[in-house]
């Protein structure tokens, strides 16, 4: 079945520093993958996406590659704020096929930015 | 706006109770889910419905029902039977169409702590 595999936590940074959260994936298919960000207490929001190799989603400095070769949609952002501090999930959907939507997600990485 | 609301933010449940969680969308979204996240860990699928009434069950369904009796709504029970039953409880929506890259929206979540 499918899987995400993401880099333990917890990450801890100072201000503007480089950031990188590992993500790997299983999947039987051409998943389209996605991070999602969950600040505290509340529910999971998008923070980007790509649907096929070597798209490259972005937002808010935030980056991922789709690299099909290596099974992998690492996230990066060349300057994190404490804002950013918050928990990390990645995660895949294959193809619909007939059923629902599903989302399979890793077990995410906590992220906290010191000032 | 549209979105998902879920409610209560806070629910208390005594040892064998049953208690009900709410979940509406008004983002016209056939397909719906349950996910309960426990701490550092990732969100596990409990059910999930692609239609008005019918659903199925995802990885963790033993001790959970649910309905989907309006497309707008499918509030999650969690039953007696749910021997461990404290967790975030999260619901999420998501167009049902073949498109790829289409994400799921989540609500707020309900945080679950038995008594």
């Amino acid at each position: 079945g499918d899987s995400v595999t993401q880099m333990e936590g917890p990450v801890t940074l100072s201000e503007e520093a480089f950031l990188t959260i590992n993500c790997t994936y299983t999947a039987t298919g051409y998943p389209s993958l996605f991070w999602y960000v969950q600040y505290p207490g509340e529910g999971l929001q998008l923070l980007l996406k790509a649907t096929k190799a070597d798209d490259k989603g972005s937002n808010k400095g935030f980056e991922a590659t789709y690299r099909k070769e290596t099974t992998s949609f690492h996230l990066e952002k060349g300057s994190v704020q404490v804002s950013d501090s918050a928990v990390y999930f990645c995660a895949l959907s294959e193809p619909w096929g007939g059923s629902a939507r599903q989302l399979t997600f890793g077990s995410g990485t906590q992220l906290t930015v010191l000032p | 706006d549209g979105g998902i609301t879920q409610s209560p933010k806070y629910l208390f449940r005594k040892e064998g109770q049953n208690v009900t969680l709410s979940c509406e969308q008004n983002l016209n979204h056939d397909a719906m889910y349950w996910y309960r996240q426990d701490p550092g860990q990732g969100l596990r699928l409990i059910y999930y419905s692609q239609i008005v009434n019918d659903f199925q069950k995802g990885d963790i369904a033993e001790g959970y029902s649910v309905s989907r009796e309006k497309k707008e709504s499918f509030p999650l029970t969690v039953t007696s039977a749910q021997k461990n039953p404290t967790a975030f409880y999260l619901c999420a929506s998501s167009p049902q169409d073949r498109g790829v890259g289409t994400e799921a929206f989540f609500g707020q979540g309900t945080r679950l702590t038995v008594v």
